[in-house]
C-alpha cells in the first residue's frame, strides 16, 4: 500500500513566522501535490511538483513557496505565516501516468497561526 | 475549466436509510470520476471510481454510475450504518494537465444509530 506521511498532525506557530509542512511517500511516484482544506470550500490545490526541483503554481498558491529536492520529499512553505493560512493541509501523490489513478492523500497537518 | 458542483450539506440520516449525494461536473474531454471519503481525523481516501460514460464503480455497499448525457456522478447506497458518518468527495481528473484532481466542495454524513 502506498503511505504519503506528513510530519505534523497538529502544528501551532505565530504571526510572521516561517513554517515548514514536510511530506514524504514511499511509492517512488513523480507527482506530489499540496492542497488546503477550508469548511465550504473543498480542497484547493496550493502548489504541485512533477519532477525533482520542479515545481508549478496551483489555484492559491499567494503566500507559499515548496521544495522539491528529492523525489519521496514534498516540503510545503509559509514564508511569513498569518492567520488567515490556518487550516488543514493535505499532501497527495500520483504516479504518472493514465488520468484514472486516484491520488494518495497523507492525514493531514492541522495547522493553526496564532 | 473543470468544475465538480455536489450538494450541500450536512446530511443526517438514520441508519439503515438510503443515501444519495448528487454529483454534478463541467469538463472537457472524458473526465475519469471519483469519490473520496474522509472519517473524522484523517486525510481522504478512495471509495469509488469510474473510468468512462455508463461505467458504475462501487466499493463498501456505494454505488455510482458516470452518467454522460447528465455530466453526473451521484453517489448511492442502500442502507448506510453508522461507521459511514464521514464528508464525501466527488472529483474529476481530466486526461493531460499532470493529474490534477478537480474537487466538489464535499458533503458531511451524519449517521444516527
Amino acid at each position: 500500500d502506498v503511505k504519503v506521511t506528513q510530519s505534523s498532525r497538529y502544528l501551532v506557530k505565530r504571526t510572521g513566522e516561517k513554517v515548514f509542512l514536510e511530506c514524504v511517500q514511499d511509492m517512488d511516484h513523480e507527482n506530489m501535490f499540496w492542497y488546503r482544506q477550508d469548511p465550504g470550500l473543498g480542497l484547493r490545490l496550493i502548489y504541485f511538483s512533477y519532477d525533482v526541483k520542479m515545481k508549478e503554481k496551483g489555484d492559491i498558491p499567494e503566500g507559499y513557496s515548496v521544495s522539491r529536492e528529492k523525489k519521496e520529499r514534498f516540503s510545503l512553505i509559509l514564508e511569513s505565516a498569518s492567520t488567515n493560512q490556518t487550516s488543514m493541509y493535505l499532501c497527495a501523490s500520483i504516479l504518472q501516468g493514465p488520468s484514472n489513478q486516484p491520488q494518495h492523500f497523507g492525514d493531514g497537518t492541522r495547522l493553526s497561526i496564532l | 475549466g473543470n468544475s465538480v458542483t455536489q450538494m450541500e450539506g450536512p446530511v443526517t440520516l438514520s441508519e439503515e436509510a438510503f443515501l444519495t449525494i448528487n454529483c454534478t461536473y463541467t469538463a472537457t474531454g472524458y473526465p475519469s470520476l471519483f469519490w473520496y471519503v474522509q472519517y473524522p481525523g484523517e486525510g481522504l481516501q478512495l471509495l469509488l471510481k469510474a473510468t468512462k460514460a455508463d461505467d458504475k464503480g462501487s466499493n463498501k455497499g456505494f454505488e455510482a454510475t458516470y452518467r454522460k448525457e447528465t455530466t453526473s456522478f451521484h453517489l448511492e447506497k442502500g442502507s448506510v450504518q453508522v461507521s459511514d458518518s464521514a464528508v464525501y468527495f466527488c472529483a474529476l481528473t481530466s486526461s493531460g494537465g499532470y493529474q490534477k484532481v478537480t474537487f466538489g466542495t464535499g458533503t458531511k454524513l451524519q449517521v444516527i444509530p
